[in-house]
Order: structure tokens, then C-alpha cells, then sequence
């Protein structure tokens, strides 16, 4: 089944400790991009990558981190983890580039008090 | 900077309706508009897109339209049912060929 993973689904953490969002697809898709969603922001984008060991920022990179070392992985690493990146995160991917259907993972929904 | 005004934030019709929601974009670069829906609690999931190159497109009850000189598009429901409540993103290409997505529009249809 094509789909695109994330781990953990739910996390509740403390200021200031590392933590990585893992995201997985397997569909062979070159494009991976991950957003946070905020009530009343709509899907604001943190990261993306038209392909391995290809990144660019998004519009709100401050505080994170991504690596793109095989295709089908693009986690996302917070290293000092703040209560404003409490959020839900979505990880995303897509064929060739942006202009075709964005495949969104199950979302990843990360508490930091 | 670049980015993608969705008006209404929130919309209530009775079922049968119609629905419209309307987005305006800045950068006249952008050549793809695609569309997605989120129920509660789901993930987005894409509805229907539009190329720069047509002026609309339709699929059953769901239409988008396309205004390049205005630089706006538009959704359509028509005969709203109760399964189309959600929140509809509209989202539009930049030039560095990332999506940007608009804040949302929440459709609710009562019966």
C-alpha cells in the first residue's frame, strides 16, 4: 500500500530535549517537505527537499533541523525543543516536483511544556 | 513576501447549497492551484487542482476556476452535502517551486 509514515503519532516532551520526527514513504517520490499546522495558520512549511541531500528552507525553519540521506526518509530534528513548537506536524511527499498531489502522512501531534 | 489570502475563514450553509470559497495569490509566477480538504482530525488530502494554462475544471459536484490576470481561483461545491464539512486549503506554487498554503476556510453543512 502506498503511503507515507510518521513516528511517534503523539509525543509529549520538555523544554530543551532532543527529540526527531521520523518520516517514511514508499512511493518513490523525490520531493518531502514537512509543515506545521496551527489553529488559525493554516499549513505553514518548515523544510523541503526535491531530493536526496537537497534541502531548503521553508517559511518557518527556526528551531529545526532535516536530513535527506536516502529517498524515502525525511526526519525532522528539533534539537532544543520550545513550548511554541507545540503543534501538529505533517510530513508530505510528492512525485518528481510540487506540481502534482501532495501525499500527507498521519500527522504528528508534539506537546512541549 | 509571497503569499495566499483564502477568504472566508468560516462558512455555514444548509445542505443543498452552494459553497464558494475564494483565494488571491501574489506571485504571478505561480502556475499550479491545487486544493485540499481535512476532515477533523485527518490528514489533508487533495480534491482537485488547476493548471495556469485553463481557466476551470470540474469534477462532479467540485469546480475551481482561475483568474490569472486577477490572480485569484476559486472553489465551488455545489449541492453541498453533510460529508463535505471540513477545513479546505487552497494552496498556490512559488517560484522557487514550493507550495504555500492558505489559513483555511471550515465548511460546515447542516442538514
Amino acid at each position: 500500500e502506498a503511503q507515507v509514515t510518521q513516528n511517534p503519532r503523539y509525543l509529549i516532551t520538555v523544554t530543551g530535549k532532543k527529540l526527531t520526527v521520523t518520516c517514511s514513504q514508499n512511493m518513490n517520490h523525490e520531493y518531502m517537505s514537512w509543515y506545521r499546522q496551527d489553529p488559525g495558520l493554516g499549513l505553514r512549511q518548515i523544510y523541503y527537499s526535491m531530493n536526496v541531500e537537497v534541502t531548503d528552507k521553508g517559511d518557518v525553519p527556526e528551531g529545526y533541523k532535516v536530513s535527506r540521506k536516502e529517498k524515502r526518509n525525511f526526519p525532522l530534528i528539533l534539537e532544543s525543543p520550545s513550548p511554541n513548537q507545540t503543534s501538529l506536524y505533517f510530513c508530505a511527499s510528492s512525485t518528481d516536483r510540487v506540481l502534482y498531489e501532495q501525499y500527507f502522512g498521519p500527522g504528528t501531534r508534539l506537546t512541549v511544556t | 513576501g509571497e503569499n495566499v489570502e483564502q477568504h472566508p475563514s468560516t462558512l455555514s450553509v444548509q445542505e443543498g447549497d452552494s459553497a464558494v470559497i475564494k483565494c488571491t495569490y501574489s506571485d504571478s509566477a505561480s502556475n499550479y492551484f491545487p486544493w485540499y480538504k481535512q476532515e477533523l482530525g485527518k490528514r489533508p488530502q487533495l480534491i482537485i487542482d488547476i493548471r495556469s494554462n485553463v481557466g476551470e475544471k470540474k469534477d462532479q459536484r467540485i469546480a475551481v476556476t482561475l483568474n490569472k490576470t486577477a490572480k485569484h481561483f476559486s472553489l465551488h461545491i455545489t449541492e453541498t452535502q453533510p460529508e463535505d464539512s471540513a477545513v479546505y486549503f487552497c494552496a498556490a506554487v512559488r517560484s522557487q517551486g514550493n507550495l504555500i498554503f492558505g489559513k483555511g476556510t471550515k465548511l460546515s453543512v447542516k442538514p
